[in-house]
């Protein structure tokens, strides 16, 4: 069975850099699109971006200049980094596999879902 | 961005009712359409994919259909297990967007 953890510091200081690791045990990390999304205090989900296997990368308009994805398929981990934090930054922050289901209900050819999560981590900017 | 707005937020219900939530997609999504859910400390749950493709696993009371842009997730009959925050997510491009949740609570 699938399982994703979530690694990293807990507390980051403001203008510092945020780095997480996603370990993927039970499954291969070469295939599907590997996702990042975090949730803070009390609000909502926002999806921060994904990348595949091979490495090309998707990511939320709102925080694509300071995101980066990676992925090591030798250690079945991928990454996350997110420069020059601030309070807002403050999140649990989740990992998830984004799978496809194959239709020919139209052209796009796949159903797309976050079908297996981490259970997150918890991180918190403060000075 | 496609904005993704559910209703109610949050509703109050008995064990053994039936419960709607509803998600409005701001353009056509057609089906790419999911819904999770989220207790508290928790990760989310994917529930239902693709509007009404239930997971694996997945109660059967819980189901799942859509009218244009509109989508509802309805619990034929609420378990004390159920109450909890329930997200849509549209997954027809990116940025991939969620509703703002709808929390269910137990009255």
């Amino acid at each position: 069975q699938l399982q994703l953890q979530e690694s990293g510091p807990g507390l980051v200081k403001p203008s510092e850099p945020l780095s997480l690791t996603c370990s993927v045990s039970g499954g291969s990390i070469s295939s599907y699109y590997w996702s990042w999304i975090r949730q803070p205090p009390g609000k909502g989900l926002e999806w921060i971006g994904y990348m595949s296997y091979s490495g090309s990368t998707t990511y939320n308009p709102s925080l694509k200049s300071r995101v980066t994805m990676s992925v090591d398929t030798s250690t079945n981990q991928f990454s996350l980094r997110l420069s020059s934090v601030t309070a807002a930054d403050t999140a649990v922050y989740y990992c998830a596999r984004e799978t496809g289901q194959r239709h020919y209900y139209d052209s796009r050819g796949y159903f797309y879902y976050m079908d297996v999560w981490g259970k997150g981590t918890t991180v918190t900017v403060s000075s | 961005d496609i904005q993704m707005t559910q209703s109610p937020s949050s509703l109050s219900a008995f064990v053994g009712d039936r419960v709607t939530i509803t998600c409005r997609a701001s353009q056509t999504i057609t089906r790419y359409l999911n819904w999770y859910q989220q207790k508290p400390g928790k990760a989310p749950k994917l529930l239902i994919y693709a509007a009404s493709s239930l997971q694996s696993g997945v109660p059967s009371r819980f189901s799942g259909s859509a009218s244009g842009t509109d989508f509802t997730l309805t619990i034929s009959s609420l378990q004390p297990e159920d109450f909890a925050t329930y997200y849509c997510q549209q997954s027809y491009s990116t940025p991939r967007t969620f509703g703002q949740g709808t929390k269910v609570e137990i009255k």
